[in-house]
């Protein structure tokens, strides 16, 4: 069965710091992995998508994040952080059948400290 | 740009009661679901939807719940009698096709609270 673990419920940075939040998935077939973002008071936004074509994936506001096979993990990274970035993150995996689903992690919250 | 579209943004009801909460997906889209939030916990899934009919449901989706298109635009969730645990907000979700590249867009949720 397909799940995703996020390590750490919390994570709190300064303004201008790396942005780095866990997630670990687990699946028997090559995964869709992807990350979406939830401002407050609103719903969920795509961030970025690994979908096999390439393992490091760029997406919107100068987020990436890194598949590693090898570690089962697709971490979510950003150079510097900007003070709009605080929200929840999400990672999550697709299940490849008809329905394609989400299975998503528990969420992390992202601090921003100036 | 096309989005999802949910409606109402907020709903309180008395429990027992029937609610319907109402999606507009994205035009071309083929594929429908229904995700849930309850406060401090992750996104649940429900139920997702295609071709008219349901292509698969998870164990909170019991019948006490139903989804319908009644008119090739809207996407409605229905809880007949509701109970306190369904407070939660509701999000919506579709995507185009069966393609490894299309992503699910999400609507801005439903804030459902039974009282």
């Amino acid at each position: 069965a397909q799940s995703v673990t996020q390590l750490g419920s919390h994570v709190s940075v300064s303004e201008g710091a790396l942005v780095l939040l866990r997630c670990n998935y687990s699946s028997s077939v090559p995964p869709y992995l992807f990350w979406y973002v939830q401002y407050p008071n609103q719903g969920l936004q795509l961030l970025l998508k690994y979908t096999s074509a390439a393992t490091l994936v760029k997406g919107i506001n100068g987020f990436e994040a890194e598949f590693k096979k090898s570690e089962t993990s697709f971490h979510l990274t950003k150079p510097s952080a900007h003070m709009s970035d605080a929200a929840e993150y999400f990672c999550a995996v697709r299940k490849d059948n008809q329905g394609g689903k989400l299975i998503f992690g528990q969420g992390t919250e992202l601090s921003v400290k100036p | 740009e096309p989005e999802v579209t949910q409606t109402p943004s907020h709903q309180v009801t008395q429990m027992g009661q029937e609610v319907i909460l109402r999606c507009v997906p994205i035009s071309n889209h083929l594929y429908f679901y229904w995700y849930r939030q309850i406060l401090g916990q992750k996104v649940e899934f429900l139920v997702s939807f295609y071709n008219n009919e349901i292509s698969e449901k998870s164990e909170i989706f019991d019948d006490q719940f139903s989804v319908e298109r009644p008119d090739g635009s809207n996407f409605t969730l229905k809880i007949r009698s509701t109970k306190l645990e369904d407070s939660a907000m509701y999000f919506c979700a579709s995507r185009e096709g069966t393609g490894s590249v299309n992503e699910q867009f999400f609507g801005p949720g439903t804030r459902l609270t039974v009282l």
